[in-house]
């Protein structure tokens, strides 16, 4: 139980188009979803945090116009990379926690966003 | 201010070694959890610990709270190549969840 998809695995845009990328919780509704960032060898970075229903959260620093984040349903959460560039390229990993345990997570698998 | 400090962030070793991660904080946590990552993929959640001095194990994989839950090990005995990945630890606190920087393990065939 408690699997979290996310699509696409890989995406290569090209630097100013837009790509979004879907997060979804397979086996259960999630109460919260997580957008994370990391960088190569690194650890994670929060980048905001998502309710079903409600503006997401974002972390100092994380422009919501840009990544912007949407919560349709208690299964779905997509991140649009707005305005893509080069330095946006990264490996980003969705999260979701469920109603059992607030803070046990449950990850996707990741997509790797490379920006040309 | 990293609140969660973890050690070593490195650690490369022999098959059949054992060892041991910590994680570290001057702050309280109500939980905490411990993930591990492998290249290109999502972390896995291995445990999450609650109550302060808390031991438990996954296999050869044990893991325990400090008595002020403030702090954890992961210690892994007789270490094997599948062990090799990304560790993080993770505390909750005031309805926020804190990673640390993750120690990077690589066991040697």
């Amino acid at each position: 139980g408690a699997v979290v998809s996310q699509h696409p695995s890989w995406v290569i845009c090209k630097s100013g188009t837009s790509v979004k990328i879907e997060c979804r919780s397979l086996d259960f509704q999630a109460t919260t979803m997580f957008w994370y960032r990391q960088f190569p060898k690194q650890s994670l970075m929060l980048m905001a945090t998502s309710n079903e229903g409600s503006k997401a959260t974002y972390e100092q620093g994380v422009e919501k116009d840009k990544f912007l984040i949407n919560h349709a349903s208690l299964t779905l959460s997509t991140l649009t990379v707005t305005s893509a560039h080069p330095e946006d390229s990264s490996f980003y990993i969705c999260s979701a926690t469920t109603s059992g345990d607030p803070y046990e997570q449950y990850f996707g698998p990741g997509t790797r966003l490379t920006v040309t | 201010t990293q609140l969660l400090e973890q050690s070593p962030q490195f650690l490369s070793i022999q098959e059949g070694e054992n060892l041991t991660v910590y994680c570290n904080s001057s702050s309280v946590f109500s939980s905490l959890q411990w993930y591990r990552q492998e290249p290109g993929e999502g972390p896995v959640l291995l445990v999450t610990v609650v109550t302060g001095g808390e031991v438990k194990k996954l296999k050869r994989l044990t893991f325990q709270f400090g008595d002020a839950r403030k702090d954890s090990s992961l210690h892994i005995t007789a270490a094997q190549p599948g062990d090799t990945g990304l560790y993080l630890c993770a505390g909750a606190r005031d309805d926020k969840i804190i990673f640390g920087k993750g120690t990077r393990l690589h066991i040697l065939p």
